[in-house]
């Protein structure tokens, strides 16, 4: 059972235009969202989160939208930046309990 | 200050051999988690500790698989024995448990079992 479901295995943008990650989720107790990039030989490092009483964070070039009622999270970088080319991941936690669930992750390839 | 630090970086063994993957913690973090990636299953939880107990170990695949904590910044998952299945990359993560709960990755140990 995916609780946390990236349906887009790869995304390829050019760079300085908008990149646009997907995630949805189905556990209604999800409570806390987060995104992770992550290197090839490294560990995923976590880049922001957003807590379920809003509907949008940002920092810097990257924000974060939750939908409650669609169940849905999307990331956006702008603008893209080859460094950003990574996996993505996309986790969740009910409140009060650490445990994360992360989706397949989203491969994000920025286009020179 | 160090982040989370993993030993072996790579690992490779026959099957049916003991394997011991080691982890230290970010100092101060009083919860770990044990993960592991694959192409198949993508980026499970094993087990994770939080002040050094055993919390949720509901990942652990079977017997073969164990983790313990001893003290605050150590951490070990032994397979015994390894089969060619358990070929992964196995990371380790802390975190501090008082508020939000961002987990902080160590570099991962890819296993290799031949």
């Amino acid at each position: 059972d995916q609780q946390v479901k990236q349906n887009s295995p790869s995304l390829s943008v050019q760079e300085g235009r908008i990149s646009i990650l997907n995630c949805d989720y189905t556990n209604s107790m999800f409570d806390y969202f987060l995104w992770y990039k992550k290197y090839p030989a490294e560990g995923p490092t976590f880049l922001i989160s957003i807590s379920s009483i809003k509907d949008k964070n940002e920092d810097g070039r990257f924000t974060v939208f939750l939908n409650k009622s669609a169940k849905h999270l999307s990331l956006h970088i702008v603008p893209s930046q080859p460094g950003d080319s990574a996996v993505y991941f996309c986790a969740a936690h009910p409140f009060g309990n650490e445990k994360l669930t992360f989706g397949t992750g989203t491969r994000l390839t920025i286009i020179p | 200050d160090a982040g989370v630090i993993q030993s072996p970086r790579h690992e490779v063994t026959e099957m049916g051999q003991e394997v011991t993957l080691r982890c230290k913690p970010i100092s101060g973090h009083n919860s770990l988690f044990w993960y592991r990636q694959t192409m198949m299953r993508g980026l499970e939880l094993l087990i994770y500790f939080n002040n050094n107990v055993p919390i949720d170990d509901s990942g652990m695949p079977e017997d073969r698989f164990s983790a313990k904590m001893p003290n605050a910044s150590f951490s070990t998952l032994k397979i015994q024995p390894s089969e060619p299945r358990d070929s992964a990359v196995y990371f380790c993560a802390s975190s501090f448990s008082g508020s939000v709960y961002e987990q902080y990755f160590g570099p991962g140990t890819r296993l290799t079992v031949t």
